[in-house]
């Protein structure tokens, strides 16, 4: 079956960076994109982009252009998160996340890394 | 970016009860439109695409519908596992955009 693991809790300082992963497993990584989607606390949800794994190509939300970075390591079966010039609006969880039957909506979910940027 | 207004923002209910949460989007998606149900220790779960299928496992109580703006998630005969928050999401253009969640509470 699909899984998606995540790494644990980050606790970062404002101006650094952090990198989160997730790891996928039950399926072929290389034919589905990963998804990034970032969640505050009131629940907003805001999708942060996709990388396709098989090329490296990746689609970012304009508003994360800058902000977050996505890659993979095909051998592994992992991709990657990083988070760069944290501030506290950063602060939230994010998901990762693959689609199911048609583009766009997520059938496989991570269970969330909380990400708390804090001096 | 296509705005996703969900209403209500809260919502009581008592089991056996149906309810039915709307969904308004800025401007016409087609019918791409996803249901998620969020509840705590579990990873979200997809309900619903393209306004009214459902995903495998979904229950028959749960049904969508809608196209262009309007969509809306009922729910028949909610059982004790249905309380929950639920998001609506577009999956017709980039970047996908969220409803801002409902909150279905135990009256």
């Amino acid at each position: 079956q699909v899984q998606l693991q995540q790494s644990g809790a980050e606790l970062a300082k404002p101006g650094s960076s952090v990198k989160i992963s997730c790891k996928a497993s039950g399926y072929t990584f290389t034919s589905y994109a990963m998804h990034w989607i970032k969640q505050t606390t009131g629940q907003a949800l805001e999708w942060t982009g996709y990388i396709a794994p098989g090329s490296g190509g990746t689609k970012y939300n304009e508003k994360f252009k800058g902000k977050a970075t996505l890659t993979v390591d095909k051998s592994s079966s992992t991709a990657y998160m990083q988070l760069s010039s944290l501030t506290p609006v950063d602060t939230a969880v994010y998901y990762c996340a693959r689609r199911g039957e048609i583009r766009g909506s997520f059938a496989y979910w991570g269970q969330g890394t909380l990400v708390t940027v804090s001096s | 970016d296509v705005q996703m207004t969900q209403s209500p923002s809260y919502l009581a209910a008592s089991p056996g009860e149906s309810v039915s949460i709307s969904c308004k989007a800025s401007k016409s998606i087609n019918t791409y439109l996803a249901w998620y149900q969020e509840k705590p220790g579990k990873t979200n779960k997809l309900l619903i695409y393209s306004g009214s299928t459902l995903q495998s496992g979904t229950p028959s109580r749960f049904s969508g519908s809608g196209s262009g703006t309007d969509f809306t998630l009922t729910i028949r005969s909610l059982e004790p596992e249905d309380f929950a928050v639920y998001y609506c999401q577009q999956h017709n253009e980039y970047p996908y955009t969220f409803g801002a969640g409902t909150k279905l509470e135990l009256k």
